[in-house]
């Protein structure tokens, strides 16, 4: 079972949707990270959070540190916002190193 | 200010061959840190280099090997290519005092072994 699973894996919806991708975590973490990759390969960091949750624009991420659990969530979603959104989460132990999910690839059609 | 780079952005190579990438970190930042990203995959950790020295790594073979110079570059080098090797190849850097921050990752290099 991997360390950070992502869910779904794919997601298709209609312009104006609100949207939800889910991460969860087995492990002891510092911080987790909701990062956009865009075709091509570029990666863009939305968030870090550690406790709470943030807002940024259209974009909301919230993380319960008891449950293991963050979620990204979008609204009034835009087709600009298809992209694969990533979670990764940032060890207690091995403070250096990044666990990645597998990825969520988002499309939203107009 | 540019952010971190990363060369070649495309590169093909056979089996059995070896490659070099390289990384430029984000101005202001020390610590470079590479990733695999197998198609349809989330990245996977393969090392870390701070002061010039490999203090993380992955489950990754010896075939990867690393460096990072004086001036915080880096390069990631892979030995006897596999088939399997054929992924995206990412770096990441960051300062090297700070735990909780935005993370900072380059284009990345498309590797294609045939």
């Amino acid at each position: 079972k991997n360390e950070v699973e992502q869910s779904p894996q794919n997601l298709t919806a209609q312009e104006g949707e609100f949207i939800t991708i889910n991460c969860s975590y087995s492990v002891g973490i510092s911080a987790l990270h909701w990062l956009q990759q865009h075709p091509g390969g570029g990666i863009v960091s939305l968030f870090m959070l550690s406790s709470g949750k943030k807002k940024h624009g259209r974009l909301i991420a919230t993380i319960n540190i008891q449950e293991k659990h963050s979620s990204l969530h979008i609204t009034a979603s835009h087709p600009r916002d298809s992209a694969v959104y990533i979670c990764a989460v940032r060890l207690i132990q091995g403070a250096q190193k990044l666990v990645f999910g597998q990825g969520t690839r988002l499309t939203i059609n107009p | 200010d540019a952010g971190v780079t990363q060369s070649p952005t495309h590169l093909i190579k056979t089996r059995g061959q070896q490659v070099t990438l390289r990384c430029s970190p984000k101005s202001g930042h020390d610590t470079v840190s590479w990733y695999q990203q197998a198609l349809g995959q989330g990245p996977q950790f393969i090392f870390q280099y701070y002061e010039e020295e490999e203090r993380q790594r992955g489950n990754f073979p010896d075939r990867f090997s690393g460096h990072q110079f004086p001036n915080y570059s880096s390069e990631l080098n892979v030995n006897a290519l596999l088939l399997g090797d054929s992924a995206l190849y990412l770096c990441a850097s960051r300062p090297r005092d700070r735990v909780f921050e935005k993370l900072f990752f380059g284009s990345g290099t498309q590797l294609s072994v045939l």
